[in-house]
């Protein structure tokens, strides 16, 4: 069964410090992953999207790194801004015609001043 | 980026009545959308893939006669919860594909809010 799954399932940090936020998956066969920032009552925005053969992908304070052969990957935030408060969703696409998603249910990430 | 719109971004019915959710991709086409609820604390549950000009595919578990989706244009597909229950609250979204360049990127409305009273 094609599985995402985040850890931790929430987290409070202050402002201006750096998080790691985890994401295993076990989808097959795997086409990409995704980051998504959803804020309180809106859509997802996606982050970065990485597809098998990269592993880093950088998008402002946001960094996610990929590790195939693990099936891991990580999602960091730098210098944290109270705007960064959100639900982080791990997304994982299945190889195929249709590019079925499995969500990971996120974590919810708290700045604190 | 690409934008997708939803329609209306909350709604309050009544017990029984139907609701018709809107989906737009504004700048660019899509063939396929799909739509999600979500419930509190929880992650996105995909409840049907939107093919534009065929019968959508629904989720196992989601009621095709409950939620009649229609794709009529490659820019928009809309969600109609008939009849609807206060255990059909909850948090609606749509994404759209966007097949340009063979990116397979989903890009995510903003979401409508529906509570059944």
């Amino acid at each position: 069964k094609n599985q995402v799954e985040q850890s931790p399932q929430s987290l409070i940090i202050l402002e201006g410090k750096n998080c790691t936020l985890q994401c295993n998956y076990t989808v097959s066969p795997f086409s990409n992953l995704r980051w998504y920032k959803q804020d309180t009552g809106r859509g997802p925005v996606s982050l970065t999207i990485m597809t098998f053969s990269e592993n880093t992908k950088s998008n402002g304070r946001y960094t996610a790194t990929l590790d195939a052969d693990t099936k891991q990957s990580s999602l960091h935030i730098t210098a944290s801004q109270l705007s960064d408060s959100a639900s982080y969703i791990c997304v994982v696409s299945v190889r195929g015609g249709y590019q079925k998603v499995t969500f990971g249910i996120g974590t919810k990430l708290q700045v604190i001043p | 980026g690409a934008v997708v719109s939803q329609h209306p971004s909350w709604v309050i019915c009544k017990s029984g009545t139907s609701v018709k959710i809107e989906c737009r991709s504004l700048d660019f086409q899509a063939t396929t959308m799909f739509w999600y609820r979500q419930f509190p604390k929880q992650s996105l549950m995909l409840m049907a893939t939107s093919n534009e000009g065929s019968k959508a595919t629904y989720e196992q578990g989601v009621e095709k006669d409950k939620f009649l989706i229609n794709h009529a244009s490659l820019t928009l597909s809309t969600l109609t919860v008939t009849s609807a229950h206060p255990e059909d609250s909850s948090f609606y979204i749509c994404s759209a594909r966007d097949l340009e360049g063979g990116s397979y990127e989903q890009y995510f409305g903003p979401g409508t809010r529906l509570t059944v009273t």
